[in-house]
């Protein structure tokens, strides 16, 4: 079985400071996707950064950033220089066999 | 290029009625995808589709039905809405042919069963 895990419901970040979103997953495949995505109020989903599981240099997307520990099962995502418009629900998410499987979201507020 | 529209937006829908959602991408992916997503539990599969005239089960594909006929349209189906499907229904689409394998979501439709 494919689980993904957020287990930080919400979060707060300074404006221009860094925060790091914490994301664990379980998969006994080898070769799999690991996605970050925002869902702004506005409801759609935006693809953040994608890693590729083979690949062992982190993804890195201008501010953003992830960790990717494959042995631990460890994803995260570091944000730097948060900005308002960071604000948003980011959810995790692993691919393999054609399907997705998500977290169930970190609540980010950014105060300014 | 509009990417991934669904209609409708909004919908109000009592006990046992029946409505269609439609999904378009005009971006020419083999993949797409419908989710729900509920409060504090992230995005389920529904159901999903590999190609044109083909569908597959995903997670929580009871009470739904669906239907790739074109490859740019995919339809999620409710037979007899209950309460328990009120939720924001997300569309997806995506392909390998680019390597990304990125998924593209439509804005999402709130469906409320009364």
């Amino acid at each position: 079985a494919q689980t993904v895990t957020q287990s930080q419901p919400e979060m707060s970040v300074q404006e221009a400071e860094t925060v790091t979103l914490s994301c664990t997953y379980d998969t006994s495949e080898s070769d799999y996707y690991l996605f970050w995505y925002k869902q702004p109020p506005s409801r759609q989903m935006i693809l953040v950064i994608r890693q590729e599981a083979y690949k062992q240099q982190n993804a890195t997307e201008n501010r953003f950033s992830v960790n990717f520990q494959k042995a631990a099962k460890s994803f995260s995502l570091k944000i730097s220089d948060s900005q308002l418009g960071d604000a948003a629900m980011y959810f995790c998410a692993l691919y393999n066999f054609n399907k997705f499987y998500f977290g169930s979201g970190t609540k980010l507020n950014v105060k300014p | 290029n509009a990417g991934v529209t669904q209609t409708p937006k909004f919908r109000v829908l009592k006990t046992g009625q029946s409505m269609t959602l439609l999904c378009a991408q005009d971006m020419n992916h083999e993949y797409m995808y419908w989710y729900r997503q509920d409060p504090g539990m992230g995005l389920r599969l529904i159901h999903y589709s590999v190609g044109e005239g083909t569908t597959a089960k995903g997670e929580v594909p009871d009470g739904y039905n669906v239907s790739r006929l074109k490859k740019q349209n995919f339809l999620l189906g409710l037979e007899s809405a209950a309460p328990s499907q009120t939720s924001v229904y997300f569309c997806a689409s995506s392909t390998w042919a680019d390597g990304t394998d990125t998924q593209y979501f439509g804005p999402g439709t709130r469906l409320t069963v009364l």
